[in-house]
């Protein structure tokens, strides 16, 4: 399966997007980009998944580049609430198996 | 709530204790997961259940066995842990169609376990 990579850690302003980025460059054809997320002492909290098409629900926007080497999801306007850590996932569809790396630590600042 | 819930939350038990996890998913989804989430160490899958049946085990310690009675719940059994099993245990669940394909599990709240 592909690896990811993200920044250990960022800070966001309250009311401001949050973009977190995420490097898979070894994604393959088949394989798909998740996002998770994880509160504090909370179980994880699936957000949101693409191919290669950009995605957008009522939680975040998905980004995903032309060659599909890198994502980025965006939360359009962070709140308090959204300090958690993000997990950026890539695997394929039908993938039980969901690999959870260290993620990115997102604080949002009042 | 996301429609899977643990009980215990918190537990504490002694090195020669039996005690068994317990989860439930209410979404009708024919897929469950443990996973263990240890201080400052990532989630890591511990089993697979899909249809009832076993399809993933990563190499855990037989200390913990896990049960899957029906589709809907699903326990990990305890016995004679270690103090560096202390962690958090999650249950997941997610619907797995004939054709192949899953969106996203659904975590429940994890149970906090302390082995003394």
């Amino acid at each position: 399966d592909a690896k990811t990579t993200q920044p250990p850690s960022m800070d966001c302003a309250e009311g401001r997007a949050a973009n977190l980025p995420c490097n898979h460059s070894t994604i393959s054809g088949n394989e798909y980009v998740y996002w998770y997320r994880q509160i504090h002492s909370q179980g994880p909290q699936y957000i949101i998944h693409g191919l290669k098409n950009n995605e957008t629900n009522e939680m975040a926007s998905l980004i995903i580049t032309e060659d599909r080497k890198s994502s980025t999801l965006i939360l359009p306007h962070a709140t308090l609430r959204d300090t958690a850590v993000y997990y950026c996932i890539v695997g394929p569809r039908g993938y039980q198996k969901v690999t959870f790396g260290i993620g990115t630590k997102l604080q949002v600042i009042p | 709530e996301t429609g899977v819930t643990q009980t215990p939350r918190h537990l504490v038990m002694g090195m020669t204790n039996k005690k068994s996890l317990k989860c439930e998913q209410h979404l009708g989804h024919n897929a469950m997961y443990w996973y263990k989430q240890s201080a400052k160490k990532p989630l890591e899958l511990m089993f697979v259940y899909s249809l009832e049946e076993r399809v993933e085990n990563n190499s855990v310690p037989s200390r913990f066995s896990p049960e899957c009675p029906n589709s809907s719940h699903l326990f990990l059994h305890l016995h004679t842990l270690q103090p560096e099993d202390s962690a958090l245990y999650l249950c997941a669940s997610s619907q797995e169609s004939v054709r192949g394909g899953i969106d996203e599990q659904f975590f429940g709240p994890g149970t906090r376990l302390t082995v003394l």
